[in-house]
């Protein structure tokens, strides 16, 4: 099955820094997702992307659709500590019907 | 907005207890999964269910049973609890057979001793 590499694992910033991240695939994929996980709490999605070379944007987050189709960036700009979390990509699986998850970044924001 | 509940935040059991883990959603979704997230490993799929008393294994099946009886309920069962079970537990739902809508329970710290 497709395995899903992210990078960096953890990020430790300073409030008002960029940030990036980003996920690799073994395999091509149609669909690229971007999950946070706050603190105590599930994954809540923050983007979606469908096409290769998309590029969308979430308020200061701004997440690309690679045009290999094997992987995907996530950008935050001007970071705040409320950014403290795990972001997690996501892609379907081989069969198309659920969800593969990346590893996972853990940000960490210095106010 | 939907609403997945995990019946317990934190769970300490002994070590060949049967553990149940519950978790329920109040927006009539069709499927219903159960991951376990560790460090640097991500979110791996347990099992999930598509339908009342339908079930199937994820990719991490090993050690684990589940039971869906109702639509609105997802349990996850630990027959003998191990050490190395030793996890978060996310429940998650979703309506139709799209990726997108996922909606993840707030999750279920299990510690085995």
């Amino acid at each position: 099955g497709q395995q899903l590499n992210q990078s960096p694992q953890s990020m430790f910033i300073q409030e008002g820094e960029d940030v990036s991240m980003n996920c690799t695939s073994s395999s091509i994929f149609n669909t690229w997702l971007w999950y946070k996980q706050e603190p105590g709490e599930g994954p809540v999605l923050l983007i979606a992307l469908y096409k290769a070379g998309e590029l969308t944007s979430n308020g200061r987050l701004t997440a690309q659709f690679g045009i290999t189709r094997k992987d995907s960036f996530l950008n935050i700009s001007a970071s705040i500590p409320s950014d403290v979390g795990i972001y997690f990509c996501a892609g379907p699986n081989d069969a198309g019907n659920m969800l593969t998850f990346g590893g996972g970044t853990r940000l960490m924001v210095k106010p | 907005d939907v609403k997945v509940t995990q019946s317990s935040r934190y769970l300490v059991k002994r070590t060949g207890e049967k553990v149940f883990l519950e978790c329920v959603q109040d927006m009539d979704h069709e499927n219903m999964f159960w991951y376990r997230q560790d460090p640097g490993l991500g979110l791996r799929l347990i099992y999930f269910s598509y339908d009342v008393k339908m079930k199937e294994k994820g990719d991490i099946p090993e050690g684990y049973s589940v039971s869906r009886e109702k639509k609105e309920r997802f349990s996850l069962i630990l027959e003998s609890a191990s050490t190395n079970q030793t996890s978060m537990y996310l429940c998650a739902s979703s309506l139709g057979r799209g990726l997108y809508g996922y909606t993840f329970g707030s999750g279920t710290r299990l510690t085995v001793v």
